[in-house]
């Protein structure tokens, strides 16, 4: 079946380190792909997203790129800043049979200053 | 303009029982849907629904129901609890059917 596999947190950085991590999809049609994010104390918040092939999804230094022939999705941030420590889910929508939303299992990010 | 709120904030139960969860959405989206969030694990897509009809579900069994009301608000139901429902619940909406989540801070439920 569908299913989104992550790469296993915590991940601890320093500040302005370069940041990625992984996420891979299997979905049968053409899904689109998001990364959510979930801040301490705080619910989850769509971060960035991309509903194509090639598509390039970003938002606040944050970008992912839609790479169908690798079935991936890996979220990358330049320089990441303390305030960026949260929890990150990759997640897709399938568009084949029962439309339903399947997420990720999470990556605890860390940045220490 | 308000967000998503789910009430209550917590509730424990006992195993069998039934339970209610509520969710307002944010104003003006007229799609919510419902997630079941483990321990350190990521939400699980219980089922959606857009303008009161259920146009998506995960895979979660009868006893997990709900409903959506005219004014887009919703609710989850789950009978005959058992001890593996306890987890956090989440309700998002959004403004149409594959838009942008809108996550509200969660039921947390636990049964003994």
């Amino acid at each position: 079946g569908d299913s989104v596999t992550q790469m296993e947190g915590p991940v601890t950085l320093s500040e302005e380190a370069f940041l990625t991590i992984n996420c891979t999809y299997t979905a049968t049609g053409y899904p689109s792909l998001f990364w959510y994010v979930q801040y301490p104390g705080e619910g989850l918040q769509l971060l960035l997203k991309a509903t194509k092939a090639d598509d390039k999804g970003s938002n606040k230094g944050f970008e992912a790129t839609y790479r169908k022939e690798t079935t991936s999705f890996h979220l990358e941030k330049g320089s990441v800043q303390v305030s960026d420590s949260a929890v990150y889910f990759c997640a897709l929508i399938t568009t084949s049979g029962t439309y339903k939303y399947i997420f990720g299992t999470g990556t605890r990010l860390k940045v220490l200053a | 303009e308000t967000g998503v709120t789910q009430s209550p904030t917590h509730l424990i139960k006992t195993r069998g029982q039934q339970v209610t969860l509520r969710c307002s959405s944010q104003s003006g989206h007229n799609t919510v849907s419902w997630y079941q969030q483990a321990l350190g694990q990521g939400p699980q897509f219980i089922f959606q629904y857009y303008r009161e009809e259920e146009n998506g579900r995960g895979n979660f069994p009868p006893r997990f129901s709900g409903l959506q009301f005219p004014n887009y608000s919703s609710e989850l139901n789950v009978n005959a609890l058992e001890l593996d429902d306890s987890a956090l619940y989440l309700c998002a909406s959004s403004l149409e059917e594959f838009g942008k989540l809108f996550f509200g801070s969660g039921t947390q439920l636990s049964v003994l």
